[in-house]
């Protein structure tokens, strides 16, 4: 198993750009989530799926978009970046989310917005 | 929902047991009381969850208060891949604070 997937593993944007972030599991998992860590910060949520379909946002949404068409992939779209945006993004999953399960977490994107 | 209140660093000699405590006041009764470290540039790693009882794993032991206000993590034997910030994360938006520097000494 691959485990997560995230890509790209750095990108640059300039302020008012758009992009992907991709991330997709290979373990089957319900749960999948998508985290910001700024410079020596813990990690806030973003945006979480407990399903094929199903989103919801966490504690700093935000300039985030997110959808889940399948169970093994989970985009977060930037729409208009903007320098606060500055970041590394983990995406994670999970068997499931009530309770959460173990967490594996992918090895990050690192975005940086000029 | 529940946040988390850590030391920022601490230290331990090589071999010896650590102690990281968390305090999470404000926990319910349903949430889960899980422990992450990461190693620089890295994603966090899981370590161990529980809920009420102590839990012991391969990796850890986690030691859980009877009011469940607070809980320690327990690595019985430091080495320097222990070397890492621990998180201390529970409540339904999975708050990770900013963790426990850990830092080992040969």
């Amino acid at each position: 198993n691959a485990g997560v997937t995230q890509t790209p593993k750095f990108q640059v944007l300039k302020t008012g750009q758009s992009m992907t972030l991709q991330c997709a599991q290979d373990m089957n998992h319900e749960y999948m989530s998508w985290y910001r860590q700024d410079p020596g910060m813990g990690l806030r949520l973003i945006h979480y799926s407990v399903g094929a379909g199903i989103t919801d946002q966490g504690e700093v949404p935000n300039g985030y978009n997110v959808s889940r068409s399948t169970t093994e992939d989970f985009p977060l779209r930037l729409l208009s970046a903007a320098p606060s945006q500055t970041s590394v993004y983990f995406c994670a999953s999970s068997y499931s989310k009530q309770p959460l399960y173990e967490q594996y977490f992918g090895p990050g994107t690192r975005l940086t917005v000029t | 929902d529940a946040k988390t209140t850590q030391p920022n660093s601490m230290e331990s000699n090589e071999e010896e047991p650590v102690h990281l405590p968390c305090n999470h006041s404000t926990i319910s009764g349903t949430d889960y009381i899980h422990w992450y470290r990461q190693l620089p540039s890295q994603g966090p790693e899981y370590v161990i969850h529980g809920l009420t009882s102590n839990v012991n794993n391969r990796m850890a032991s986690l030691a859980i208060a009877e009011d469940r206000k607070s809980s320690t993590l327990i690595l019985h034997r430091a080495t320097l891949r222990d070397a890492a910030v621990y998180y201390c994360v529970t409540g339904n938006q999975f708050y990770f604070g900013t963790g426990t520097s850990l830092t080992v000494i040969p």
